[in-house]
């Protein structure tokens, strides 16, 4: 089945230890996302790439990059994780020409949970 | 600013109905969305409406009213697996997805 994967699922750093999400999709789409989500809150746009253009929301700290080394993989960075940072961080992929009558619908993968000792 | 407001709980027993309400302000409007996010687990679609109206699919409906800035997602015959939040989002007229936080609904037996 077409799908969009994250792994790791669950993730425990340091203070200040990088680490690294990464996404798969086999959806072939355009669009790839990273999305912040802290409990009982919105899911919070971090970035997004639109084939190669990458597009950063303007209140997206440095603290966090990305890279897309080909339509199928993109991958998220944490420079130096805060115990704010931990979080759910969901990856999410989208076609402009939509799935749903038109609709730009977001498939998301399962979600990588970031806790920070 | 742009805001979506949706209550944080509700809850509702096995078999009932239920309507979560989403209120919204964006700046424009290309369709509203609402999700399923069980806890712990990523979002998934549910429905999508761009023109005024009624949406149904299932046991799970959607309606807009662009003019209020209102919708409304209606659940019928309520399954203890239909324990989940509820995201509501509106593309705006940048099509970025502004999102609601959620509304956390409790099934009851």
């Amino acid at each position: 089945d077409a799908m969009v994967i994250q792994n790791p699922r669950y993730q425990v750093t340091q203070f200040g230890k990088p680490v690294t999400l990464s996404c798969s999709q086999t959806l072939n789409h355009n669009v790839m996302y990273w999305y912040q989500q802290k409990s009982s809150q919105a899911p919070k746009l971090l970035f997004h790439y639109y084939d190669k253009d990458f597009n950063n929301e303007a209140d997206t700290p440095d603290n966090f990059q990305s890279r897309r080394p080909n339509t199928s993989f993109c991958f998220l960075d944490i420079r130096s994780p805060g115990l704010g940072d931990a979080a759910m961080y969901l990856c999410a992929t989208s076609t402009p020409t939509g799935t749903h009558s038109g609709a730009n619908v977001l498939t998301f993968g399962a979600g990588s949970r970031l806790t920070v000792l | 600013g742009q805001n979506i407001d949706q209550p944080t709980e509700m809850t509702a027993t096995e078999g009932a109905i239920v309507q979560i309400n989403c209120t919204y302000q964006t700046s424009g409007f290309n369709g509203l969305f609402w999700y399923q996010q069980h806890a712990g687990e990523a979002p998934t679609f549910l429905s999508y409406n761009v023109l005024d109206g009624l949406e149904e699919k299932g046991r799970f409906s959607s309606f807009l009213s662009r003019s209020k800035g209102y919708s409304y997602l209606l659940l019928k015959e309520l399954q203890m697996k239909d324990s989940a939040s509820y995201l509501c989002a509106v593309m705006d007229s940048n099509y970025q997805l502004i999102w609601g936080a959620g509304t956390k609904l409790i099934i009851k037996p």
